[in-house]
C-alpha cells in the first residue's frame, strides 16, 4: 500500500519566492496534519485538518503560511513570501484515528 | 514548560546493554500515550502505543505513571539498528491531536 505522498522531498528557493508543498494522504485517513522540524524547536505542528476541514490552525507561525485542503486525497502548504527562518523539514501526517502515518517530509531550505 | 519533556541525551551504549528513556508531560487530563521512533533524516514511525497497566513488545517496555505524569521506555539487550531519536507522544485528549517530545536520541555501539 502507498504511504502518505509528499512533493518534492528538497526545495531550495530564495528568499521572498512562494513556495508550495504537497501531501496525498493514505486512502482512508481522515484526519490530516501539518508539521514543522527543526533541530532547535522540535516537531511542530502547524495545522490539522478533519474530513478536510481546518480543525487547529493555532500552530501556524504567521500569515505568510496557509494550507488547504480541497478533497480528501490532496492538501497543500504554501508559504508567501518565503525567508530563511522558514528553512525546515515539512512532514505531512495522516490519520484514521490516532496513529499518525507520516510521510518522507520535505526539506525547505530558503537562502 | 513544555507539554512533554524528555532528555535529550545522546545515550550511548554498548551493544546488549539495557536503557531506559523518561518522558513527563504537563496536562493531567492527557487521554493517549504512544512511542515514535525517528531515524536519521527520516520521518517519525509508531514504535508502540503505552497503555495504563505497561506493555511489552518483544525487548522494548513502556510504561505510564498517570498520578507522576510520566512515561518510559525500556529497550534490553540493544542492537545497532536500535540508534535513533524515540519521541514521547501525547494525545491531550478530546482532540485528534498529537504533541511530541524534543526526542531522547540512542547511539549503540559495537
Amino acid at each position: 500500500d502507498a504511504g502518505v505522498i509528499q512533493s518534492p522531498r528538497h526545495e531550495v528557493t530564495e528568499m521572498g519566492q512562494e513556495v508550495t508543498l504537497r501531501c496525498k494522504p493514505i486512502s482512508g485517513h481522515n484526519s490530516l496534519f501539518w508539521y514543522r522540524q527543526t533541530m532547535m524547536r522540535g516537531l511542530e505542528l502547524l495545522i490539522y485538518f478533519n474530513n478536510n476541514v481546518p480543525i487547529d490552525d493555532s500552530g501556524m507561525p504567521e500569515d505568510r503560511f496557509s494550507a488547504k485542503m480541497p478533497n480528501a486525497s490532496f492538501s497543500t502548504l504554501k508559504i508567501q513570501p518565503s525567508e530563511p527562518r522558514d528553512s525546515a523539514v515539512y512532514f505531512c501526517a495522516s490519520s484514521p484515528s490516532l496513529t499518525q502515518y507520516f510521510g518522507p517530509g520535505t526539506r525547505l531550505t530558503v537562502l | 514548560r513544555k507539554e512533554v519533556e524528555q532528555d535529550p541525551g545522546p545515550f550511548n551504549v554498548p551493544e546488549g546493554a539495557t536503557v531506559a528513556f523518561n518522558c513527563t508531560y504537563s496536562n493531567s487530563a492527557s487521554q493517549s500515550f504512544f512511542w515514535y521512533r525517528q531515524d536519521c533524516r527520516k520521518e517519525p514511525k509508531l514504535l508502540m502505543s503505552v497503555y495504563s497497566s505497561g506493555n511489552e513488545d518483544g525487548r522494548f517496555t513502556a510504561q505510564l505513571n498517570r498520578a507522576s505524569q510520566y512515561i518510559s521506555l525500556l529497550i534490553r539487550d540493544s542492537k545497532l539498528s536500535d540508534s535513533a531519536t524515540y519521541l514521547c507522544v501525547v494525545n491531550p485528549g478530546n482532540t485528534g491531536k498529537l504533541i511530541f517530545g524534543q526526542g531522547t536520541t540512542l547511539q549503540v555501539k559495537p
